[in-house]
């Protein structure tokens, strides 16, 4: 099984939905982020949690929530989408060290009507 | 801000041309350095990492080296397969922060 999962892998919305993106991992690592992916902009973080109680926004949080579950869930909110939010989102996870290295998902395609 | 610029692609080389992919940072303090990989439909997976100044990376022979004089972590293959048409990212992680920047990413497609 993979290590961090991502579901669902990919949604059709219509704008003004709410969606939620899910991610959840077994690598027992402590730290999670949500990124979004779009063409020649490369990846650019949404979210960030480095345990439970430790949420922080990233440079493009606007329009976006998130809610850590438990140490190995992780879910990103769209409460009102917009078809500029229409894009690929990776979640990915890292270990408390010195020279983490990030472990992403398989991403989720969202496209918002 | 930290930001990470690496060259545009997309970059076409045939089969066992030598690859070089540029990648400069801006960063404050000591970040540590990275290059991902995406293949087509998947997340990203770890390429090399270099932590420290002259530290050389490598993987899959491919390599590259941090430079702090030149603020550079530029990604080269001596001899490049079809299987590593992809995208490349340059990333650095802030050493206060501990957040990731992302280069923008580089197409590569090796031709047979």
């Amino acid at each position: 099984d993979a290590d961090v999962t991502q579901t669902p892998r990919n949604r059709i919305t219509k704008t003004g939905k709410r969606i939620m993106l899910e991610c959840s991992q077994t690598k027992g690592h402590d730290r999670m982020y949500w990124y979004r992916q779009d063409p020649g902009l490369g990846l650019r973080l949404i979210y960030y949690s480095f345990d439970v109680k430790d949420i922080n926004k990233g440079e493009i949080s606007d329009g976006y929530s998130v809610s850590r579950q438990a140490q190995a869930k992780f879910s990103l909110s769209l409460e009102s989408a917009i078809p500029n939010q229409t894009a690929l989102y990776f979640c990915a996870t890292g270990a408390r060290s010195s020279t983490d290295t990030q472990y992403f998902g398989p991403g989720t395609r969202l496209t918002v009507l | 801000g930290d930001s990470v610029t690496q060259m545009e692609g997309p970059v076409t080389l045939s089969e066992e041309a030598f690859l070089t992919i540029n990648c400069t940072y801006t960063a404050t303090g000591y970040p540590s350095l990275f290059w991902y990989v995406q293949y087509p439909g998947e997340g990203l997976q770890l390429l090399l990492k270099a932590t420290k100044a002259d530290d050389k990376g490598s993987n899959k022979g491919f390599e590259a080296t941090y430079r702090k004089e030149t603020t550079s972590f530029h990604l080269e293959k001596g001899s490049v397969q079809v299987s590593d048409s992809a995208v490349y990212f340059c990333a650095l992680r802030d050493s206060g922060t501990y957040k990731y920047i992302f280069g923008t990413g580089t197409r590569l497609k090796v031709l047979a």
